[in-house]
């Protein structure tokens, strides 16, 4: 069964230093892998996705991932952090039972 | 073009009520999933319907039901409403099922007293 793991419950940066966010996967079958985004009272919203096109993937406001086989992991990116950045991370990927299996989430807080 | 919409945006209900939660998907999106997201944790899948037909299904119990419309529109019903019932209850369109991009709406934040 495939199932994602966060590492790390809050992650805190500070402004203009990297960010990086950690997920591990497990799956018996080559996974289809995302990052969401939720900020407070709101919904998800998609960063990127990994569909086994291209390991290293590009995203939306500055973030990328890179799909590492050997690592099992596939671990959030940006190379300089904005206050605007601070909301809930989900790593997710997609289940067997045509659901979506997300980890618990990472808060990041960016501090000026 | 509009992403996907809930209704109603908060509810307040009480222990052993029922309540209907609605979502409209993006145009053009034939599959609905509803997740249920406890406050701080991530969230938890409770079904997935594709042209009005259930494709899937969580570990819920069977309180919790939900149809989609032939416009393909959904409703999630709880009956018998617990205080763990208390989430935020989300909705996510696809174009197909399987390993098509999920889009989330707002969700409802539903407090069960």
């Amino acid at each position: 069964a495939q199932s994602v793991t966060q590492l790390g419950s809050h992650v805190s940066v500070s402004e203009g230093a990297l960010v990086l966010l950690r997920c591990n996967y497990s799956s018996s079958v080559p996974p289809y892998l995302f990052w969401y985004v939720q900020y407070p009272n709101q919904g998800l919203q998609l960063l990127l996705k990994y569909t086994s096109a291209a390991t290293l993937v590009k995203g939306i406001n500055g973030f990328e991932a890179e799909f590492k086989k050997s690592e099992t992991s596939f671990h959030l990116t940006k190379p300089s952090a904005h206050m605007s950045d601070a909301a809930e991370y989900f790593c997710a990927v997609r289940g067997d039972n045509n659901d979506m299996r997300f980890g618990a989430g990472t808060r990041l807080t960016v501090k000026p | 073009d509009a992403g996907v919409t809930q209704s109603p945006t908060h509810l307040i209900k009480t222990r052993g009520q029922h309540v209907t939660l609605r979502c409209s998907p993006i145009s053009g999106h034939k599959s609905v999933s509803w997740y249920q997201q406890v406050l701080g944790q991530g969230p938890q899948f409770i079904f997935q319907y594709y042209e009005k037909e259930e494709r899937g299904r969580g570990n819920f119990p069977d309180r919790f039901s939900a149809r989609q419309f032939p416009n393909y529109s959904s409703e999630l019903n709880v009956n018998a409403l617990l205080l763990g019932d208390s989430a935020l209850y989300l909705c996510a369109s696809s174009l197909l099922v399987g390993t098509d991009t999920q889009y989330f709406g707002p969700g409802t934040r539903l407090t069960v007293l």
